[in-house]
């Protein structure tokens, strides 16, 4: 398995140009989950979708970030317009929600995000 | 509201077993506790979890006191490539999506 796959590995941009971050699941899973981590703030949630269908997104910064997840394979969490506070790395992760068990959460390699 | 404390930094010589503690003194009843590491540059990794009973699978042990209110992540032998940082989780199972993570525990494994 490939496991998560996410696109582009960095990103470097000015403030104000909308950013879009790309995230692949492992195959079969049904949960997504998006993440930021700064070194002041460490690593948060920002959003879960179940099924792809958003259950929490109180992490979301403000309405300049929105994530979308329009099928089972594919989500994007896009920034517009960016400022230079959202530079940071942002990780997809995945798993298996199965009623009663703990399902781990696999994460993918990040997307560095630059905003100058 | 922190629900764990742990120690800033570690060392570990090569070979030798790395133990990493964590508090967890307001643990709830229904609440796990989670263990993932994070290598420099890559994204978060599970390694364990458990309930009140000591666990153990391919990567290391949980030891839960039986108070709950402290554990203790063992990895048998640590290598280098162990190094990284480890983070503590309390959280409850079932709908369990929330991972809170805190600060961690870097751990250097010394040649």
């Amino acid at each position: 398995d490939a496991g998560v796959i996410q696109s582009p590995r960095h990103e470097v941009t000015e403030m104000g140009q909308e950013v879009t971050l790309r995230c692949k699941p492992i195959s079969g899973h049904n949960s997504l989950f998006w993440y930021r981590q700064t070194m002041m703030r460490g690593l948060e949630l920002l959003i879960y979708f179940n099924n792809n269908v958003p259950i929490d997104d109180s992490g979301m910064p403000e309405d300049r970030f929105s994530a979308k997840m329009p099928n089972a394979s594919f989500s994007t969490l896009k920034i517009q317009p960016s400022e230079p506070r959202d530079s940071a790395v942002y990780f997809c992760a995945s798993s298996l929600k199965v009623q009663y068990s703990y399902n781990e959460q696999f994460f993918g390699p990040g997307t560095r995000l630059t905003v100058l | 509201d922190a629900k764990t404390t742990q120690p800033t930094s570690m060392d570990c010589a090569e070979g030798r077993a790395a133990n990493l503690p964590c508090n967890h003194s307001t643990i709830s009843g229904n609440e796990y506790v989670y263990w993932y590491r994070q290598i420099h540059s890559q994204g978060p990794q599970y390694i364990i979890h458990g309930l009140k009973n000591n666990e153990t699978n391919e990567m290391a042990s949980l030891i839960i006191t039986e108070d709950r209110k402290s554990s203790t992540l063992i990895l048998p032998h640590a290598t280098l490539r162990d190094t990284a940082v480890y983070y503590c989780i309390v959280d409850r199972g079932g709908s369990n999506y929330k991972l809170t993570f805190g600060k961690g525990t870097l751990l250097t494994v010394n040649p």
